[in-house]
């Protein structure tokens, strides 16, 4: 296992598109979370899965954002009606069950909305 | 979450000890100390934990005073590839895992050769 992945590493759409993100997470890890990042700022948390269920969402979570995890295995984030305010860095990260240790993060993707 | 104060940037030398800071006043008994580092264009990583106790792993060493309310990560031997954004985070162990953690902006770690 080669850690958390994400798809694409770079997504460059036109603004009111709308684009889809996916996250790979490690395979024995069974809690999932939604990250966004702006330049200058630290990671800002989206959304948070155990399992196939979301548990918990971010006010910054809009209605234009959407999450799944289908069958509990990877994950994907779209965005419809992308704006320019939508242009971020978005990660995904995975932890194993029943645990406190740290999160593992993926390179994330990059998303420009021109 | 307790809140955590950072400076906002640090410069150490190659090959000597950076000593990062980290202020958490208002730390709750159930609140563990997290660290992550991220380095430019990549995803934030996982460093160290603990909630009373010095912690030590391969990769840095964890102090947290005996009032708990500040911590200082220590790098014992920087190396170039140190210098990254350092985060201290404090949040409550939930069991179930639905609370998200809370990023400041961290402390900006030059290691100058």
């Amino acid at each position: 296992d080669t850690g958390v992945s994400q798809n694409p590493r770079h997504k460059i759409t036109k603004r009111g598109q709308n684009v889809t993100f996916r996250c790979d997470p490690i395979s024995e890890h069974n809690r999932l979370y939604w990250y966004r990042q702006t330049l200058g700022q630290g990671p800002e948390f989206l959304t948070y899965f155990q399992n196939e269920a979301q548990l918990e969402k971010s006010r910054l979570l809009s209605d234009r954002f959407s999450a799944e995890r289908p069958k509990g295995s990877f994950s994907t984030l779209e965005i419809q009606r992308t704006e320019q305010g939508d242009s971020a860095m978005y990660l995904c990260a995975s932890q194993p069950p029943g645990t406190n240790y740290g999160y593992t993060f993926g390179s994330g993707t990059r998303l420009t909305v021109v | 979450d307790a809140k955590t104060t950072q400076p906002t940037s640090m410069d150490c030398a190659e090959g000597r000890a950076a000593n990062l800071p980290c202020n958490h006043s208002t730390i709750s008994g159930n609140e563990y100390v997290y660290w992550y580092r991220q380095i430019h264009s990549q995803g934030p990583q996982y460093i160290i934990h603990g909630l009373k106790n010095n912690e030590t792993n391969e990769m840095a060493s964890l102090i947290i005073t005996e009032d708990r309310k500040s911590s200082t990560l220590i790098l014992p031997h920087a190396t170039l590839r140190d210098t990254a954004v350092y985060y201290c985070i404090v949040r409550v162990y939930s069991g179930g895992g639905a609370d998200g953690l809370t990023f400041g902006k961290g402390t900006h770690l030059i290691i100058q050769p």
